[in-house]
């Protein structure tokens, strides 16, 4: 199966900085990325799919990119909702994978 | 809106089975392709099962292939998970997630609120 990883496990940011972080694929995944947002108690929420596609009602400071292995989520001037784990996924190769969370913190 | 709320979870001892729910609404139920997807408590997401949306197939992890089953009724815009032969490690959040095409792009866009599913001796 292909194996994601995200860096960094934490991201202790200031609301109104930028954000980035990594997403790694073991192998290339035609660009089969979705991005997803998870607070405490709540469920996953859809951000990014197709790596670069802003999911329903996702604000525009949310932008992904990338391409074959690498990826990346940025989020321009952090909100304070903005605080919560992030997660990537593969969706080019079943069974269908996540990467391990970067949390982003305050 | 899209909603789904999942129910049937529970403490269960190791080996035996439970049966969750989701309750589907907010849109066409039998266009759509649902997904299984769990999260151990305070650890990441896990696929574990697809069923397109017709039900002519599902797909599985390897972690639960051969033990749980996914199905669906569309007369009752409602989707399974019959688990059996319970584990310690299924103990787990369990969300069922909405694909966005028939028969599983792969990805999630609408998630139900999950249910925790606590396997125990």
């Amino acid at each position: 199966e292909i194996v994601m990883t995200q860096s960094p496990a934490t991201l202790s940011v200031s609301p109104g900085e930028r954000a980035t972080f990594s997403c790694r694929a073991s192998e290339s995944i035609n660009g089969k990325l979705a991005w997803y947002q998870q607070k405490p108690g709540q469920a996953p929420r859809l951000l990014i799919y197709g790596t670069s596609m802003r999911a329903t009602s996702i604000p525009v400071r949310f932008s992904g990119g990338g391409s074959r292995t690498e990826f990346t989520l940025t989020i321009t001037t952090l909100q304070s909702e903005d605080f919560a784990v992030y997660y990537c996924e593969q969706y080019h190769k079943w069974p269908w994978t996540f990467g391990p969370g970067t949390k982003v913190e305050i | 809106q899209v909603q789904l709320v999942e129910s049937g979870g529970g403490v269960v001892q190791p080996g035996e089975s439970l049966r969750l729910s989701c309750a589907a609404s907010g849109f066409a139920f039998s266009d759509y392709a649902i997904h299984w997807v769990r999260q151990a408590p305070g650890k990441g997401l896990e696929w574990l099962a697809i069923i397109w949306s017709d039900g002519s197939n599902q797909f599985y992890a390897d972690s639960v292939k051969g033990r749980f089953t996914i199905s669906r009724d569309n007369s009752k815009n409602t989707l399974y998970l019959q688990m059996n032969s319970l584990r310690v490690e299924d103990t787990a959040l369990y969300y069922c997630a909405k694909d966005p095409h028939y028969t599983g792009y792969g990805y999630f866009d609408y998630w139900g609120q999950g249910i925790l599913v606590t396997v125990s001796s």
